[in-house]
């Protein structure tokens, strides 16, 4: 079965925490790409990564990081000295034949 | 980047009315669009994946007569939710894919 689970369902933290978003995935492909995309109020996706399965290198783009670990099928998205404008639902995102399938996603609320 | 333009971002329409929901692609071209729908406070669900040209293929259980979707040319895709119910009420969000799925800001239909 294709699937992509997140656990944690809402996060609090107060600003300049880091704060790490948890995503694991299934899947039967050998090839596959994941997604983190970001969904603030205003209810558009702005897509935040997307990895390829044979690229298990970690990624940083300023404050955000990945961690994909193939080995456990985890691509978990860290926000380092988080910041209220983080405030968003995060999804992460599995891209199997052709469609995407997202997570139920993270609440993560930022306070000051 | 890749700009999708999502048109209306907000629609009240009467029980029985029929609503139409514009989905276009403003800088490149895209053979494929797909339109999700989000519950308040949960994941986005695939209703249907849109080719240019051809007919649309519906997820399970995604009624192809109430959700008529149209992709006559490679920058617009339209659904139009056919006589509405309040059931019908919902975030509706396209994407269209490039290198990744690009999304427009929704579109939040409310059936009164």
């Amino acid at each position: 079965a294709q699937k992509v689970t997140q656990a944690q369902t809402e996060i609090s933290v107060v600003e300049k925490e880091d704060v790490t978003l948890d995503c694991v995935y299934e899947t039967r492909d050998t090839t596959y790409y994941l997604f983190w995309y970001k969904q603030p109020p205003s209810g558009e996706l702005v897509f935040l990564i997307r990895r390829n399965s044979f690229d298990e290198q970690n990624e940083i783009s300023g404050r955000y990081s990945w961690n994909f670990q193939k080995s456990t099928s985890s691509f978990n998205f860290t926000i380092t000295a988080s910041q209220v404008v983080d405030s968003a639902v995060y999804f992460c995102a599995l891209a199997s034949q052709g469609k995407l399938i997202f997570g139920t996603g993270t609440r993560l609320q930022v306070f000051p | 980047g890749a700009v999708v333009s999502q048109h209306p971002s907000r629609v009240i329409c009467k029980s029985g009315t029929s609503v139409k929901i514009e989905c276009r692609s403003l800088d490149f071209q895209a053979t494929t669009m797909f339109w999700y729908r989000q519950f308040p406070k949960q994941s986005l669900m695939l209703m249907a994946t849109s080719n240019e040209g051809s007919k649309a293929t519906y997820e399970q259980g995604v009624e192809k007569d109430k959700f008529l979707i149209n992709h006559a040319s490679l920058t617009l895709s339209t659904l139009t939710v056919t006589s509405a119910h309040p059931e019908d009420s919902s975030f509706y969000i396209c994407s269209a894919r490039r290198t990744g799925d690009f999304f427009g800001q929704g579109t939040r239909l409310t059936v009164v």
